[in-house]
């Protein structure tokens, strides 16, 4: 069974301090990887997806993720956030061929002005 | 821009009885999703749909939930008779076919419905 840990669950940080939030994920196939936010009150969103080749995805405002098969990572950077920025961050993970989405527990970012 | 809308955004039933929430995918979408979120825990998948059959369903997925797409526009989620512990938010979810022909691509997310049972 897939499954995916975020090892941040809150995370406080100062605007234009820079951000890795961690993702590993657990599965024994091809996968395909995605970063989602949801700001508070509205829906879940994409911020960046990655499916094949080259390992470092660009995602919206800013937002890059880093692909590591043999850690089995995928994780979330910005180098300098935004108070807009605060929100709940999720990875999710997919086996290819598959439809259902797995989600991590989230990790909720705080950016003080 | 075109989005997933749900209804209604709250819902609360007392134990026992059916629910039925509402979604209404992207127009141009064929894959339709349910998952849930249960107050402090992970979004878990429910079901996906596909073609007016299930495509995919998890194992909390049990015979008293049950989906459906009544018309060109709707896709519901049924829960038959409510528990206590099936309270969480319901996220509906949408996605198109993909260019591989594979439902590969990135699953658009309604607002959810928040099911409260008593």
């Amino acid at each position: 069974a897939q499954s995916v840990s975020q090892h941040n669950h809150h995370v406080i940080l100062s605007e234009a301090a820079s951000l890795e939030l961690g993702c590993n994920y657990s599965y024994g196939g091809t996968v395909n990887l995605f970063w989602y936010v949801q700001y508070p009150g509205q829906h879940l969103q994409l911020l960046l997806k990655y499916f094949s080749g080259d390992p470092l995805v660009k995602g919206i405002k800013g937002f890059e993720a880093e692909f590591i098969k043999s850690k089995f990572s995928f994780n979330l950077r910005k180098p300098s956030v935004q108070w807009s920025d605060t929100a709940e961050y999720f990875c999710a993970v997919k086996g290819a061929g598959r439809r259902a989405l797995t989600f991590g527990s989230g990790t909720r970012l705080q950016v003080q002005p | 821009e075109p989005e997933v809308t749900q209804t209604p955004s709250h819902q609360v039933t007392q134990m026992g009885q059916e629910v039925i929430l509402r979604c209404v995918p992207i127009s141009n979408h064929l894959y339709f999703y349910w998952y849930r979120q249960i107050l402090g825990q992970k979004v878990e998948f429910l079901v996906s749909f596909y073609n007016n059959e299930i495509s995919e369903k998890s194992e909390i997925f049990d015979d008293q939930f049950s989906v459906e797409r009544p018309d060109g526009s709707n896709f519901t989620l049924k829960i038959r008779s409510t528990k206590l512990e099936d309270s969480a938010m319901y996220f509906c979810a949408s996605s198109n076919l993909g260019t591989s022909g594979r439902a590969g691509n990135e699953q658009f997310f309604g607002p959810g419905t928040r099911l409260t049972v008593l």
